[in-house]
């Protein structure tokens, strides 16, 4: 099993651009989270999921959004880039109340 | 809500000795507790985790945790570190006070532990 998986791993974008984080899991897991890491801060969830077709919105959503239209993908999209979304996105799948998994992560970048 | 405090953001040691990493959550009610690992410029990886049972949790790499219902604390020790424990420690609760469909964990601000040789 790859587990979860995120691409890219690193990408820069100019301000106002827009760009979607891929995230795949191949553990039939029925849970998936977004969360953003900001140093010194821990980590923020942005928007989950518990299941497909189903989704909701964490702690930090403004300037994001979500769909599951699948199981294995959950990919979030970033509509005009702000400097503010500068930091490193990892993605994690749980099967119900079972740990999460982490992605290796994205490191973005927004100048 | 629920909310997680790390006491120390940066915990420097030397190789072989003991360390302690404190961890406070505010909720009283059952909660599911983790500790994660993050080595640099890496995902996060489960060290352990406290679901039910006996207080004392044993995880990877030789380290535990010893849940304290009544100070609400769930603080990660290990006996004699190594090199090789250099990261970023992060503890997690999942409480259950907004029903059993929430399955979100809230999470700590992460504590650096350094060991030095």
């Amino acid at each position: 099993n790859a587990g979860v998986t995120q691409t890219p791993k690193f990408r820069i974008l100019k301000i106002g651009q827009s760009m979607t984080l891929q995230c795949t899991q191949d553990m039939n897991h029925n849970y998936m989270y977004w969360y953003r890491q900001d140093p010194g801060m821990g980590l923020k969830l942005i928007y989950y999921s518990v299941g497909a077709g189903i989704t909701d919105k964490g702690e930090v959503p403004n300037g994001y959004n979500v769909s599951r239209s699948t199981t294995e993908d959950f990919p979030l999209r970033l509509e005009l880039a702000a400097p503010s979304q500068t930091s490193v996105y990892f993605c994690a799948s749980s099967y119900l109340d079972s740990e999460q998994f982490f992605g290796p992560g994205t490191r973005l970048t927004v100048l | 809500a629920q909310s997680v405090t790390q006491l120390d953001s940066q915990v420097p040691v030397f190789e072989e000795a003991p360390v302690e990493l404190r961890c406070n959550y505010s909720s009283s009610v059952s909660v599911y507790l983790f500790w994660y690992v993050q080595y640099p410029n890496q995902g996060l990886q489960l060290l352990l985790k406290y679901l039910s049972g006996s207080t004392l949790v044993k995880g990877i790499n030789g380290f535990e945790a010893e849940f304290n219902k009544s100070q609400t604390s769930f603080h990660l020790r290990k006996p004699s570190v190594h090199i090789s424990d250099t990261a970023e420690y992060f503890c997690a609760v999942r409480d259950f006070t907004s029903g059993g469909s929430n399955y979100k964990l809230t999470f700590g601000k992460g504590t650096l532990l350094t060991v030095n040789p």
